[in-house]
């Protein structure tokens, strides 16, 4: 069963600092992994996608990596403002077919303080 | 270019009733596909539409259906529904092709359904 682990659940961090968010899958074939962004009452946004082949991804303060070998990935956030104060959602997208096997993560929810 | 917008953006409603969501996709894309997100989850994966046809189902049962029209917009209909119905309802759109970009999704902005 393809799964999507992510930790923590929730995170509080103060304005300024820096803060990694853990993805675990257990997607099969795997095409791509995507980070989302997703304030509270909104629809996620994406921050970044990565493919088997890419390790590192960067998206401003957002740097994603990737490794496929243990299939696992992260996001980490630099200098937090709190805007970043939301829920970070990790979402595995699964190879073949033309349906899009999407599994998507229970997210991660930062708190930024000031 | 238009993102995908979705209405209403909130609605109350009473067990046993009916509900209708609809949503328009972004423009360029023509495929559709609809979410469940209870509160502190994930999104939960309900069906795809692609050519005004159900490509895909999650695990939900029949009373959850959808339409997709020519113009590629789409309708969420549930029936008879049940309070762990209550939940914020995603619309996202994407174009159809078999590249990583053709997997990102644009969400809309949900529509939160209240059922007491």
């Amino acid at each position: 069963k393809n799964q999507v682990e992510q930790s923590p659940q929730s995170l509080i961090i103060l304005e300024g600092k820096n803060c990694t968010l853990q993805c675990n899958y257990t997607v099969s074939p795997f095409s791509n992994l995507r980070w989302y962004k997703q304030d509270t009452g909104r629809g996620p946004v994406s921050l970044t996608i990565m493919t088997f082949s890419e390790n590192t991804k960067s998206n401003g303060r957002y740097t994603a990596t990737l490794d496929a070998d243990t299939k696992q990935s992260s996001l980490h956030i630099t200098a937090s403002q709190l805007s970043d104060s939301a829920s970070y959602i990790c979402v595995v997208s699964a190879r073949g077919g033309g349906r899009r096997a999407l599994t998507f993560g229970s997210g991660t929810r930062l708190q930024v303080q000031p | 270019e238009t993102g995908v917008t979705q209405s209403p953006t909130h609605l109350i409603k009473t067990r046993g009733q009916q509900v209708t969501l609809r949503c328009s996709s972004q423009s360029g894309h023509n495929t559709v596909s609809w979410y469940q997100q209870a509160l502190g989850q994930g999104p939960q994966f309900i069906f795809q539409y692609y050519r005004e046809e159900e490509n895909g189902r999650g695990n939900f049962p029949p009373r959850f259906s959808g339409l997709q029209f020519p113009n590629y917009s789409s309708e969420l209909n549930v029936n008879a529904l049940e309070l762990d119905d209550s939940a914020l309802y995603l619309c996202a759109s994407s174009p159809w092709g078999t590249g990583a970009g053709a997997n990102v999704l644009t969400f809309g902005a949900g529509s939160r359904l209240t059922v007491l």
